[in-house]
């Protein structure tokens, strides 16, 4: 079975820095994704992983562990606008995305 | 830039009633999905297809069914609808559906079954 587990919520303050955690145990893996939801709109990806280390994309970091079943996305210079949910979501052995919860992360000025 | 499209925006259903939600996608992508997405539970996904002609059943396909006759459309039907199935609805494509292969999201259809 797949169990992906992130934290359901967060808050920070304008322009400080938050790190949203994911642990996952899954069937088999490739690859680890990460997509911003806003309210009412639809999942838009952030960031893949598939080997251990971090992957920087401007504002936005994506740490991955797979011996520890531990990923990280680390948002810098927080702004109004990236409050969002963030979803984790790992590709399994058969191909398919499974999704945590997500994290709903509220900034505040 | 359309990318992927769904039909209709929200619906208010009847039970026992039928019912199919439209996708439609100009990528020319080869792999399409469906998902529902719960409070507290994130998206699970319900059918998918790896190119047109075929289909899959994913981590909750009971209730619903899928058809791939072309590239563009994925329609996704319920057959006899139950409050359970309210939820919101996104579909989904990618290139190939292989190991890094990013998937899109449509806009979602939000539905209720009363």
């Amino acid at each position: 079975g797949q169990n992906i587990d992130q934290p359901t919520e967060m808050t920070a303050t304008e322009g400080a820095i938050v790190q949203i955690n994911c642990t996952y145990q899954t069937s088999g893996f490739n690859g680890l994704f990460w997509y911003q939801q806003h309210a009412g709109e639809a999942p838009t990806f952030l960031s893949y992983n598939v080997l251990d280390g971090l992957e920087e994309k401007g504002r936005f970091s994506s740490f991955l562990s797979r011996s520890k079943g531990y990923s990280y996305l680390l948002l810098k210079e927080l702004q109004m606008k990236d409050s969002a949910s963030y979803l984790c979501a790992v590709r399994n052995g058969d191909y398919k995305l499974s999704f945590g919860a997500g994290t709903t992360v509220t900034v505040r000025a | 830039t359309a990318g992927i499209t769904q039909a209709p925006t929200s619906q208010i259903l009847a039970a026992g009633r039928s019912m199919t939600l439209r996708c439609t996608q100009d990528m020319r992508h080869n792999a399409m999905y469906w998902y529902r997405q719960d409070l507290g539970l994130g998206l699970r996904l319900i059918h998918y297809s790896n190119t047109a002609g075929t289909t899959g059943k994913g981590e909750v396909p009971d209730g619903y069914s899928v058809s791939r006759a072309n590239t563009d459309d994925f329609p996704l039907t319920l057959a006899s609808a139950v409050p359970s199935q309210t939820s919101v609805y996104f579909c989904a494509s990618s290139e190939s559906g292989g190991a890094s292969d990013t998937q899109y999201f449509g806009p979602g259809t939000r539905l209720t079954v009363l």
